[in-house]
């Protein structure tokens, strides 16, 4: 079952300017995270936001986190090229005493040189 | 750093045919994931397993099956193909307990004809 909605589903930005990509999602979790995946590859980690934290940062990007509208956003600044990409958020929720992650449809981003 | 292959990056098979996807990781990982990947639906889990010869029903079990007979492999098996199966398959390991990322193999694109 689908529980993270990222919104928006494309965007296309020039280089050097900031990617917003935002997440829905609808019970309680444990934590929140956010992939990336390049065109027909896997999905590699970004950043791992728990619960009881409301923002994060890693290099150039910073997620928050609001449990209150269970909703999360990820904040890509000064783009490159190389962040053309999908990026899915997924929630760590605990179903029948296992921890599952259940992903979202995720946001196509393009950067433009 | 982790490393989870999967045995073939493109894989062609009839209708009707016996399929084994393999994944296999490096890490000592307690917690392996298979999950198929399609255009608008995002990633869906199959089945995942917590321990060797253990396996739960993801969302959408069916038309597969999993082995799991030691920690490194865990096997997804299509008794037999069918043209929807035709997929991008992606297997993910994780360490046993709470708060972990997933790490993903590379993927395996199936075609069923």
């Amino acid at each position: 079952s689908q529980q993270g909605e990222e919104d928006p589903q494309a965007l296309s930005i020039q280089e050097g300017e900031n990617a917003t990509m935002n997440c829905s999602y609808k019970t309680s979790i444990n934590n929140l995270q956010w992939y990336r995946q390049n065109s027909g590859r896997g999905l590699v980690h970004l950043i791992l936001i728990r619960s009881n934290e409301r923002e994060k940062h890693s290099g150039r990007l910073r997620v928050t986190l609001d449990t209150s509208k269970k909703s999360s956003s990820l904040l890509i600044t000064a783009s490159r090229a190389a962040d053309t990409a999908s990026y899915f958020c997924a929630t760590d929720t605990t179903q029948g005493g296992s921890e599952k992650l259940v992903f979202g449809k995720g946001t196509k981003l393009t950067v433009n040189p | 750093d982790v490393k989870v292959t999967q045995s073939s990056r493109y894989l062609v098979k009839r209708t009707g045919e016996k399929v084994f996807l393999e994944c296999v990781q490096d890490m000592d990982h307690e917690n392996m994931f298979w999950y198929r990947q399609d255009p608008g639906l995002g990633l869906r889990l199959i089945y995942f397993s917590y321990d060797v010869k253990m396996k739960e029903k993801g969302d959408i079990p069916e038309g597969y099956s999993v082995s799991r007979e030691k920690k490194e492999r865990f096997s997804l098996i299509l008794e037999s193909a069918s043209t929807n199966q035709t997929s991008m398959y992606l297997c993910a390991s994780r360490p046993g307990g709470p708060i972990y990322e997933q790490y993903f193999g590379p993927g395996t694109r199936l075609t069923v004809t």
